[in-house]
């Protein structure tokens, strides 16, 4: 089936610096999401991305579909932007939708 | 305030003994689907459905049952849970198939 994979899988940063989150494919997708899950738990969209880039304040997400693969962009990071990150595709041969097994981003006052 | 809502957010039962986890969304999604969450192993696709009366299988199907009678709510069943359906639990859903899925807070579920 198809393969989702993030990287790095961890990733400690001081408050303030910039990071870029990978996520590659090995297959067809019909779309692709960014979901950021908080220390309590929560699943919150990020992006909507099937192809090409959208910037949601400090956040940006660019996806490359003929390339399989998307990035997403988090600039200033604050400590709230911890938790975990992950990407989720759609497949194109069933629609089922498969998640890799996410990015964990720790911010550091 | 549109959203996604699970109940119970904690359950704790017995090997065998039937049970039903509940999702309703009131935004009128035609989506909903459940995934599990388990560590080291991130979150796998159980069941979906795309309109009423339809539902599909997912990743990982097997232990579970789902029914979709109205728009709104998806519950999800296990009929005779074991240990290891252990997991924690979402339920999703989005305006239709090709659309920003919006997730519920979870339910914790441990089978003893």
């Amino acid at each position: 089936g198809i393969q989702v994979e993030q990287s790095p899988p961890d990733l400690i940063l001081q408050e303030g610096a910039n990071s870029t989150l990978r996520c590659n494919f090995s297959d067809s997708v019909n779309n692709l999401q960014w979901f950021h899950q908080n220390p309590w738990g929560q699943l919150i969209n990020l992006f909507y991305i099937p192809s090409g880039t959208k910037q949601n304040g400090r956040l940006s997400a660019t996806t490359v579909a003929t390339e399989r693969y998307s990035l997403l962009y988090i600039s200033s990071s604050q400590t709230t932007d911890s938790g975990v990150y992950f990407c989720a595709v759609e497949r194109e041969r069933d629609d089922k939708i498969i998640f890799g097994k996410g990015t964990r981003l720790h911010i550091l006052p | 305030e549109a959203q996604v809502t699970q109940n119970p957010r904690y359950l704790i039962t017995v090997t065998g003994k039937k049970l039903t986890v509940t999702c309703s969304q009131n935004m009128n999604h035609e989506y909903m689907s459940w995934y599990r969450q388990d560590p080291g192993l991130g979150l796998r696709q159980i069941y979906y459905s795309m309109n009423v009366e339809v539902t599909d299988k997912g990743d990982v199907p097997e232990g579970y049952k789902v029914s979709r009678k109205e728009k709104r709510n998806f519950p999800l069943i296990l009929e005779s849970p074991s240990p290891n359906q252990t997991s924690l639990y979402f339920c999703a859903s989005s305006l239709y198939r090709h659309s920003p899925l919006h997730f519920g807070n979870g339910t914790r579920l441990t089978v003893t």
